[in-house]
């Protein structure tokens, strides 16, 4: 496997189900995020880490909780969501810099999420 | 106002045109500007990014920066079919650690 990989590619959940996203990153890179993409909207941040610390969390309801086990992995967790959370959800990993700038994110293929 | 501003499209133009994306952005503290290109079911795939004003040419893509009027474009030569796909700036801010995304623009090639 090379580059970011994300599984399930297509989930579809009940407002009362419990699921779980994986993220997987295989470039050694130390930093990684979860972003949501619905139709005609900018990509939203939901969550940073860096070094498997979370350093953001982008005013993200609880329904939607991460985790970040060690530098190659991430989870989403899910729980009691909403139709509106519907969307195409996307893992990226960068190498965060020292200084604190960051270079290039590179994208997982995202997992595609109906809520009915 | 939106921190970066693009036009979604569609934007639809014959095989072999040329064809410019563009995003305008109200932060001066962005730094250096990248293109994403996502196809239809795919994450987003980098395809430039430029830290200066001026010209970045890679094949038939050229990225433009012009800082003073916070204006960035994307040109493509000859397009081709297998361009179609959403075209999206970004921007690394300088003290968050995500990137600032425009809204993408839909690009369609006809054969």
């Amino acid at each position: 496997e090379t580059g970011v990989t994300q599984t399930p590619r297509h989930l579809v959940m009940g407002m009362t189900n419990k699921k779980s996203l994986k993220c997987e990153q295989h470039l050694g890179h130390n930093a990684m995020y979860w972003y949501k993409q619905s139709a005609k909207k900018p990509l939203e941040l939901m969550f940073v880490y860096s070094l498997e610390e979370r350093v953001e969390n982008n005013s993200v309801p609880s329904r939607f909780s991460p985790e970040c086990p060690n530098s190659s992995h991430l989870f989403l967790h899910l729980h009691t969501l909403q139709p509106e959370d519907s969307a195409l959800y996307l893992c990226a990993s960068s190498q965060d810099r020292a200084s604190g700038g960051q270079e290039t994110q590179y994208f997982g293929p995202g997992t595609r999420l109906l809520v009915l | 106002q939106k921190e970066v501003e693009q036009d979604p499209g569609p934007l639809s133009v014959p095989e072999g045109a040329i064809v410019s994306l563009n995003c305008t952005y109200s932060n001066s503290a962005f730094q250096y500007f990248m293109w994403y290109r996502q196809y239809s079911r795919k994450g987003p795939e980098l395809l430039m990014y430029t830290y200066s004003s001026g010209n970045k040419e890679d094949g038939r893509f050229t990225a433009q920066v012009d800082k003073s009027s916070k204006y960035i474009s994307l040109f493509i030569r000859d397009s081709q079919p297998s361009d179609s796909a959403t075209y999206l700036c970004a921007m690394p801010h300088s003290s968050r650690r995500a990137l600032t995304f425009g809204s993408g623009t839909r690009l369609q090639v006809q054969p």
